[in-house]
């Protein structure tokens, strides 16, 4: 399968606990993004990455939650000391940078987070 | 005021007939706008691109009109495997960030 994939698919934690998501992007894809969607809504911006470098984040990220893509291959999404609020579908895209074909963002099948 | 609006439905459509959804953005520096669909507990797919001179893809046709900030649309001769939700979506140049609707629940009955 040579599309986006994430891991866990789901993940139940106690409130308070420590979380950490991992994403495999598209094999040529050098930008990687975070979003997420809550029952009822679209996908909300998080963060994105163009190679390794952290370009932008949204303010919903706030300092319990922090995103790595240390060799611009995978990603890793980490959100500390969990709240309820935080229960959510933590969806990963990727696509090639402007330029340098299609930039269409492919979305990998998420990890449902639920905080208890 | 969110940044792109759609009416959340659902709307519930028997099979063969035309269906028309909206959408509305409050960016006027958006440069890329989408229509995605998302089958229930999936991830979002690209359905299409739309363009100003608008752009058609089978049954499909989006629209865009840039003075109003309004995209548009129209799926004809609907089938079952169409029930989804439709996400309009708007990103800036070089589409590094989507802005997401809430998405419109459509359900085609037999």
């Amino acid at each position: 399968d040579t599309g986006v994939s994430q891991n866990p698919r789901h993940k139940i934690t106690k409130r308070g606990q420590n979380v950490t998501f991992r994403c495999d992007p598209i094999s040529e894809h050098n930008r990687l993004y975070w979003y997420r969607q809550t029952l009822g809504q679209g996908p909300e911006f998080l963060t994105y990455f163009q190679n390794e470098a952290q370009l932008e984040k949204s303010r919903l990220l706030s300092d319990r939650f922090s995103a790595e893509r240390p060799k611009g291959s995978f990603s890793t999404l980490e959100i500390q000391r969990t709240e309820q609020g935080d229960s959510a579908m933590y969806l990963c895209a990727s696509s090639l940078a402007p330029g340098q074909g299609s930039d269409e963002q492919y979305f990998g099948p998420g990890t449902r987070l639920t905080v208890t | 005021r969110k940044e792109v609006e759609q009416d959340p439905g659902p709307f519930n459509v028997p099979e063969g007939a035309t269906v028309a959804f909206n959408c509305t953005y409050s960016n006027s520096a958006s440069q890329s706008f989408f229509w995605y669909r998302q089958d229930c507990r999936k991830e979002p797919k690209l359905l299409m691109s739309v363009y100003s001179s608008g752009n058609e893809d089978g049954r499909f046709t989006a629209q865009l009109n840039r003075a109003s900030q309004y995209i548009s649309l129209l799926i004809r001769d609907s089938k079952l495997s169409d029930s989804a939700t439709y996400l309009c979506v708007v990103g800036r140049f070089g589409n590094e960030k989507l802005t997401f609707g809430t998405g419109t629940r459509l359900t085609i009955i037999p």
